[in-house]
């Protein structure tokens, strides 16, 4: 199986700020690479596509990036609704598998 | 609107089984696969499986075969999964996802259900 890996388990920051959260593949992808949304209330949310493609709907101030093995995901201006985790997810090579998750809290 | 309406909260004794349902609304149910996902308390989202609702063609990960059986009702728009031989590992939220495939580099799960919370305990 491949395993994804996100380091960065949570992150702290301010509103207004740009944040990025890393996701790392185990092999190569491919740039088969989604990131979704979880908010506290368990409501997931796709966000991106195929590394940097933004699904309808999400806002522009979300965007990604990446090849190979590393990936990421860029909040720019935060607001206080992007609080959730955030989860990166392969889909290279059945099981398809997911990131551990990025817990986004604000400062 | 797409909409996927999961059952409500089950509380179950450890080795009976549980089935889950996943009732699809708002677009053509045997046109897209549902996924299903298991998220651990505090954990990460973990694939169970996928099903073809318009053939009833399944794909496991390998580590539910055994443990999980998917089953979709066409009549009724509404996918299923049964888990078997309940332990504490089983506790957890499961997620029905519908699966948008648009090319071999663009697919996704594009909608979510809410998730059914599954206790299992004596």
């Amino acid at each position: 199986d491949i395993q994804m890996t996100q380091t960065t388990s949570s992150l702290s920051a301010s509103l207004g700020d740009r944040v990025t959260i890393s996701c790392s593949a185990s092999q190569g992808i491919s740039n088969y690479l989604n990131w979704y949304q979880q908010k506290p209330d368990g409501t997931v949310k796709l966000l991106i596509y195929y590394t940097s493609s933004l699904h309808s709907g999400v806002p522009s101030r979300f965007s990604g990036s990446g090849s190979g093995t590393d990936y990421s995901l860029t909040i720019s201006n935060l607001e206080p609704e992007d609080i959730a985790t955030y989860y990166c997810q392969q889909y290279s090579k059945l099981p398809w598998t997911f990131g551990g998750g990025t817990k986004l809290e604000i400062k | 609107q797409v909409q996927l309406q999961q059952s409500g909260a089950e509380l179950v004794r450890p080795g009976t089984s549980v089935k889950v349902s996943c009732k699809a609304s708002g677009y053509a149910f045997t046109n897209y696969l549902i996924e299903w996902v298991k998220q651990r308390p505090g954990q990460g989202l973990e694939w169970i499986g996928v099903i073809n609702p318009g053939s009833g063609g399944t794909n496991y990960n390998e580590k539910f075969k055994g443990k999980a059986t998917l089953t979709a009702d066409k009549s009724s728009s509404t996918a299923y999964m049964q888990l078997s031989s309940l332990t504490s590992d089983d506790s957890a939220v499961y997620f029905c996802a519908r699966y948008y495939y648009g090319s071999s580099y663009v697919n996704y799960f594009d909608y979510w259900g809410q998730g059914t919370t599954l206790t299992v305990s004596s």
